[in-house]
């Protein structure tokens, strides 16, 4: 069974720093890799997903794949007091089909 | 469009009766999922449906938990003879054709509390 693990935190930066989240899995196999946003209280939406290694940007958002280390990141620039949330990592099942996901790194950005 | 929504939004019960959970999908959305939340458990898989293939019950944690779908659309989560460890969110989501890579979508969550 896949596993996905992610640190708890909470990760705590100064609004406008850079917040670091960072994600591995066990299957090497793995193609599909995902960043899910959930605030308290509300389910989990989508940030970024990602298949190839390197990094991939979006606004502020980049994500950074390295298959060779089963490592997967997320980076958030310019960190903003409304980014204070759970982020959760994810990546597809055996078949392809449904998510693993990691149990999520609680982030806090102060103004 | 609208989101993937769930029926009741909370639900409280006895232990040891029957709740049924409703998810509504994304219209056009073939592939269904339902998922647990747990306090410090995290999201874990429960059950998937694709179109009319029978449904991936790998994640269902035991027999007192079953789920339908009805004309490839609306889905039912039936938990029956409720536990207190059954307390917790269980969320829906849809995606367009349930394959590897998809972006799945979550509705708003029903939180079950058993007492």
């Amino acid at each position: 069974q896949k596993e996905v693990e992610q640190n708890s935190g909470p990760l705590s930066v100064p609004e406008g720093a850079i917040a670091s989240l960072n994600c591995t899995y066990s299957d090497r196999v793995s193609q599909s890799f995902f960043w899910y946003r959930q605030y308290s209280g509300k389910s989990p939406e989508l940030i970024m997903s990602i298949y190839s290694n390197g990094d991939k940007e979006d606004g502020r958002f980049t994500a950074q794949l390295n298959k060779a280390s089963q490592y997967v990141s997320l980076l958030i620039r310019d960190s903003q007091p409304s980014d204070s949330a759970t982020y959760l990592c994810a990546v597809n099942d055996d078949a392809g089909t449904a998510l693993i996901f990691g149990k999520g790194t609680t982030l806090s950005v102060s103004s | 469009g609208a989101g993937v929504s769930q029926s009741p939004s909370n639900k409280v019960t006895e232990k040891g009766k029957d709740v049924e959970l409703r998810c509504d999908p994304i219209s056009g959305h073939t592939a269904l999922y339902w998922y647990r939340q747990s306090l410090g458990q995290g999201l874990e898989f429960l059950i998937y449906f694709q179109g009319n293939s029978a449904p991936d019950k790998s994640g269902l944690p035991s027999d007192r938990f079953s789920a339908e779908r009805t004309g490839g659309s609306v889905s039912t989560l039936t938990i029956q003879r409720t536990q207190q460890e059954d307390s917790a969110v269980y969320l829906c989501a849809s995606s367009f054709q349930g394959g590897e890579g998809e972006t799945q979508y979550f509705g708003p969550g029903t939180r079950l509390l058993v007492l």
